[in-house]
């Protein structure tokens, strides 16, 4: 039973674009969405984090928008830069104690 | 602070035999998790615990065992090696005991490989 539905698997985007990573999720107990980067050989690293008390949270070029009814959440990429290129996850957690992952998107930017 | 550390990076096993994963942090984090990253899969949740002598099982515990005698220390054992078991093991941290509501901290992970 997949409780959280990453996608798409990747993605190729020039320079400058918009990459969109979009999740969704099963169980309503989850209230914590956060955003995992990991470039090759190191662990994850966090991201963002979204609150399901608001729909949309930026920090710099990196932007979640939720939607709390359809149970999907995602993640935009503005001016996507080659050092964007990684794999992103998105999670699900909170009041489960347990941080559940997507399958993960390869992000290449080309220059 | 060192954060999360795991040892060892890389190790190859034959069918059969056991080992420990070892994962330490210094942060003081209540909350302390093991995945492992396989092609295609993303971080599958294997183990967790909430705090020191309080362990529970993630998405796929089978074959491995954890304990928590520590804060800091939160080791991953498994009992009997099977080539099903090749992959990159990640163990992480956070603060708080509803800890998956905060940032998780991981170390740079245990590539393991059974032949």
């Amino acid at each position: 039973q997949q409780q959280v539905k990453q996608s798409p698997q990747s993605l190729i985007v020039q320079k400058g674009g918009i990459s969109i990573i979009n999740c969704a999720y099963e169980n309503t107990a989850f209230d914590y969405f956060p955003w995992y980067q990991q470039f090759p050989g190191k662990g994850p690293a966090l991201l963002i984090a979204i609150r399901p008390d608001v729909s949309e949270k930026k920090e710099g070029r990196f932007t979640i928008s939720f939607n709390k009814s359809a149970k999907q959440f995602s993640l935009h990429i503005m001016d996507s830069q080659p050092g964007d290129s990684a794999t992103y996850f998105c999670a699900v957690g909170g009041a489960t104690n347990k941080l559940i992952f997507g399958t993960g998107t390869l992000l290449a930017v080309q220059p | 602070n060192a954060g999360v550390t795991q040892t060892p990076k890389f190790q190859v096993l034959k069918t059969g035999q056991s080992m420990t994963l070892q994962c330490a942090q210094d942060m003081n984090h209540e909350y302390m998790s093991w995945y492992r990253q396989d092609p295609g899969m993303g971080l599958r949740l294997i183990h967790y615990s909430v705090g020191a002598g309080i362990t529970d099982q993630g998405e796929v515990p089978n074959g491995y065992n954890v304990s928590r005698s520590t804060t800091e220390d939160f080791p991953l054992r498994l009992l009997s090696a099977a080539p099903s078991q090749t992959s990159v093991y990640f163990c992480a941290s956070s603060y708080s005991q509803t800890g998956t509501g905060t940032e998780a901290f991981f170390g740079q992970g245990t590539r393991l490989t059974v032949v």
